[in-house]
This record gives structure tokens, sequence and C-alpha cells, in this order.
């Protein structure tokens, strides 16, 4: 079946280091991919997406790249702040049905002065 | 604003009780989803609805129930039957599927079984 195998966190960051985290899945057909962001104590926010192979999400800064040659999506940002501190969560759309959608386990992120 | 509430946001109950979490849309979406996050995991989908009058049992269905009476609305309740319920809820919404598919979250409701 589908599924997301996201690296374990947490992933602890001095302010503007670089970040990187690893995102692999399984899945047949041609799924969509997504990031979403979970701030501390509220709901999910989309924050990139990507819904073919080669293509790259952007948005604040972060950016992920559509690897089907490898099932990959990793997340990358090139300085990161502490505001970025939050759980991250690799996500799938199964291809062809009703918007499912299929989540990692999430990485925590934490980012220090 | 258009977008999704839950309430409440932290909600209380003892075992043996049957709840029930809202969840109210003013996005005009067809579809909603009702999810279940456990510390260390993901989520997991109990329940979506493409359409109003209609759902579909999702992959962790068993003791929870669900109805769409309205598009805006789609309430979830936990009843005695659900093991472990004590969780972080987290509902969705999403326009008709092939126009985009991002889903939209809204902010949760932590329910605590005593």
């Amino acid at each position: 079946g589908n599924s997301v195998t996201q690296m374990e966190g947490p992933v602890t960051l001095s302010e503007e280091a670089f970040l990187t985290i690893n995102c692999t899945y399984t899945a047949t057909g041609y799924p969509s991919l997504f990031w979403y962001v979970q701030y501390p104590g509220e709901g999910l926010q989309l924050l990139l997406k990507a819904t073919k192979a080669d293509d790259k999400g952007s948005n604040k800064g972060f950016e992920a790249t559509y690897r089907k040659e490898t099932t990959s999506f990793h997340l990358e940002k090139g300085s990161v702040q502490v505001s970025d501190s939050a759980v991250y969560f690799c996500a799938l759309r199964h291809s062809g049905t009703a918007s499912k959608l299929t989540f990692g386990t999430g990485t925590r992120l934490q980012v220090t002065l | 604003d258009g977008g999704i509430t839950q309430s409440p946001k932290y909600l209380f109950r003892k075992e043996g009780q049957n709840v029930t979490l809202s969840c109210e849309q003013n996005l005009n979406h067809d579809a909603m989803y009702w999810y279940r996050q456990d510390p260390g995991q993901g989520l997991r989908l109990i329940y979506y609805s493409q359409i109003v009058n209609d759902f579909q049992k999702g992959d962790i269905a068993e003791g929870y129930s669900v109805s769409r009476e309205k598009k805006e609305s789609f309430p979830l309740t936990v009843t005695s039957a659900q093991k472990n319920p004590t969780a972080f809820y987290l509902c969705a919404s999403s326009p008709r599927e092939g126009l985009t598919d991002t889903q939209y979250f809204g902010p949760g409701t932590r329910l605590t079984v005593l």
C-alpha cells in the first residue's frame, strides 16, 4: 500500500543553519506530495506541494523537489529561524482517489539562538 | 474570514460517555475529513465525506460515527466503543477533487477521557 517515511526527530539546529528533513514514499500511480507544518497546539498548515515528477514546491524559504527516481521529497531551507520550530509532516495524496492523504510520522524541528 | 472552525479546543469526558466534536467550514468545500493524531505518530484518517449526505470510513473508523447533513458541517461522535479515545482530533476540508488537491485544516480539538 501507500506509505510515507520521514526521518525521526527531533532535529536541533542553531539559527541560520541549513535544514534538510528527509522524506521517502511508496505509492502506486503518480501521487501528489505535500509538506505540512504544525506549530504547538495548532492544526496543520500547508507549507508546499508538488504534483508531478521534477516539480519543485517552495514557500517561505522552504523547498522540496519531487524525485520519482528516488521516490523522495526532501524538505530544505538554507537558513532556519527560531520561528521555524515546529513539527513537519510529509504526506502524499493517492492518485485517483478523493483527496485522501497519507502522512508520515512527523519530524520535530527545534531551532535555538 | 474564510476558514475551518473546531470547537471546543479542549474537551474532557468520563469513560463510557459519547462525545461529539464540532467542525464547521465556510470555504464552500465539498469534501471534509476527520483525522486523529497521537503523540509521535502521523495523522490517521477516521472518516471522510465527498458530498452532503454521503461519507466513507477511513483507516480507523471503529468506535466513531459521523454525519453530513449540511455542506458546512461534519460533526464527529466518539462513542464508548472507541477503546482509546484520548487524542488530538483534526478536521480538514478540500474542494471537490479535480479542482485542487490541497486539504485545509482546522485548529483541532484535544479530547481527554478520564
